[in-house]
């Protein structure tokens, strides 16, 4: 157990629709990455928040979105969901900005029909 | 643009034979590497990074890396695998001085048959 907590485990939705991921980092972590996982693109960065700023941004589409909250926890928003959304989503925290160890948590298996 | 390459992406082995995954990444600067384990229906875990210093470095249950900068690679090492080493294996590199995002290898299967 990383410390890295989300929720949800699995989500089922349809295409056209926006789901709402969310991440809890370790106690003490400022700083909170998504990543995407899929089979044809495998582990992508999509997006860093530290201490509530948005600090870098990689393949993240427009449709996507994320923010950090006051108590650190991020929530990463997709909608106009495609097909080719389906993936595992995941979060990792990592104290400070740069250059350190990053913690994943669980995932988020994401199946848009 | 910076890149992960590890060339092998199934590997299948015998219980005690020895292991090497490939990695190499395109960036002429310093840089923090990292192996990731996956296990099957896990999380990412840490096996083992590199910041600086010796390029020997020594991980959890059993695995190291070498960095060998000029050759740019990082590779994985294992004297003897178990059938519990079954995973999922990624190179990741975090340019040093840049934000703290990971690029990540396409990742290497590894099957070991007890």
């Amino acid at each position: 157990d990383s410390g890295v907590t989300q929720t949800p485990k699995h989500l089922i939705t349809a295409t056209g629709q926006r789901v709402t991921l969310r991440c809890s980092p370790r106690s003490g972590d400022l700083s909170v990455y998504w990543y995407q996982q899929s089979l044809d693109q495998g582990l992508q960065f999509l997006i860093q928040y530290y201490n509530g700023e948005e600090r870098a941004k990689g393949n993240i589409l427009e449709r996507f979105s994320a923010q950090q909250f006051p108590d650190l926890h991020s929530e990463l928003n997709l909608s106009s969901l495609e097909l080719g959304d389906s993936a595992l989503y995941f979060c990792a925290s990592s104290v400070l900005s740069t250059g350190e160890t990053q913690y994943f948590g669980p995932g988020t298996r994401l199946l848009v029909l | 643009a910076q890149s992960v390459s590890q060339h092998n992406h199934h590997v299948i082995l015998s219980e005690a034979a020895s292991l090497e995954l490939g990695c190499n990444y395109s960036y002429g600067g310093t840089v923090n590497l990292f192996w990731y384990v996956q296990y099957p229906g896990q999380h990412l875990q840490l096996l083992l990074k590199y910041f600086s210093g010796d390029p020997l470095v020594k991980g959890i249950k059993g695995f190291e890396a070498e960095f060998i900068k000029s050759k740019f690679s990082f590779n994985l090492r294992k004297p003897s695998v178990q059938w519990s080493d079954t995973a999922e294996y990624f190179c990741a590199v975090n340019p040093f001085g840049s934000q703290g995002n990971l690029i990540f290898g396409k990742g290497t299967k590894l099957s070991v048959k007890p």
